[in-house]
């Protein structure tokens, strides 16, 4: 089975901190996506990147920044926390080739920006 | 950005009642996903949808998808407990990008 595994499952960090989430796939995925996740919103995508050093905004970029260095390796970075960055953050993978591949989704970071 | 748009929000039926969930957007899909969410972990695939008219079924759930490609509904049958959670639709937008309803809430109490 595909491992998604996210760094944290809880996180609380402090207005204008450098916050980073990470996540890691074991199933040499090429696709890697960041969600977040708002009662009422459903999934909206941040960024997601479909090979290393590759990345592409998704509908929700403006705040946050990404790095993939290693294939296996997506971390979303909060350059400076605001409140309204509190949210479930998602991140999923999936092999490349076709359009109908599904997406494996780690358990989520809940994060609190106080 | 696309808009896909689900119904309802929320319901909360008894065990053994039969339940539909609405998947709509304006603009054709090429294929949809549908996903469950349970507390505390994240959305896993139920099923994929891919033509006009397709018909899927996985036990008590059956997945329909619109001749015109712009819908999809999910039918669960005799609703248990254990299908509680929050189901997701996923539009595929091509570039393998997906964009997502915002969820229906299912609770079903014994």
């Amino acid at each position: 089975d595909v491992k998604v595994t996210q760094s944290s499952r809880y996180l609380v960090k402090r207005t204008g901190e450098k916050v980073f989430l990470e996540c890691v796939q074991d199933m040499d995925h090429e696709n890697m996506f960041w969600y977040r996740q708002d009662p009422g919103l459903g999934l909206r995508l941040i960024y997601f990147s479909y090979d290393v050093k590759m990345k592409e905004k998704g509908d929700i970029p403006e705040g946050y920044s990404v790095s993939r260095e290693k294939k296996e390796r997506f971390s979303l970075i909060l350059e400076s926390a605001s409140t309204n960055q509190t949210s479930m953050y998602l991140c999923a993978s999936s092999l490349a080739g076709g359009y109908n591949q599904p997406q494996h989704f780690g358990d989520g970071t809940r994060l609190s920006i106080l | 950005t696309q808009l896909l748009e689900q119904s309802p929000q929320f319901l909360s039926i008894q065990e053994g009642e039969n339940l539909t969930v609405y998947c709509n957007s304006s603009s054709v899909f090429s294929s949809l996903q549908w996903y469950r969410q349970e507390p505390g972990e994240g959305p896993v695939l139920l099923v994929t949808v891919v033509t006009g008219g397709e018909v899927k079924k996985l036990k008590r759930l059956t997945f329909q998808f619109g001749d015109a490609r712009k819908d999809s509904s999910l039918h669960i049958t005799a609703a248990q407990p254990g299908d509680t959670g929050l189901y997701l639709c996923g539009m595929n937008t091509g570039f393998q990008k997906l964009v997502f309803g915002t969820g229906t809430r299912l609770l079903v109490s014994p």
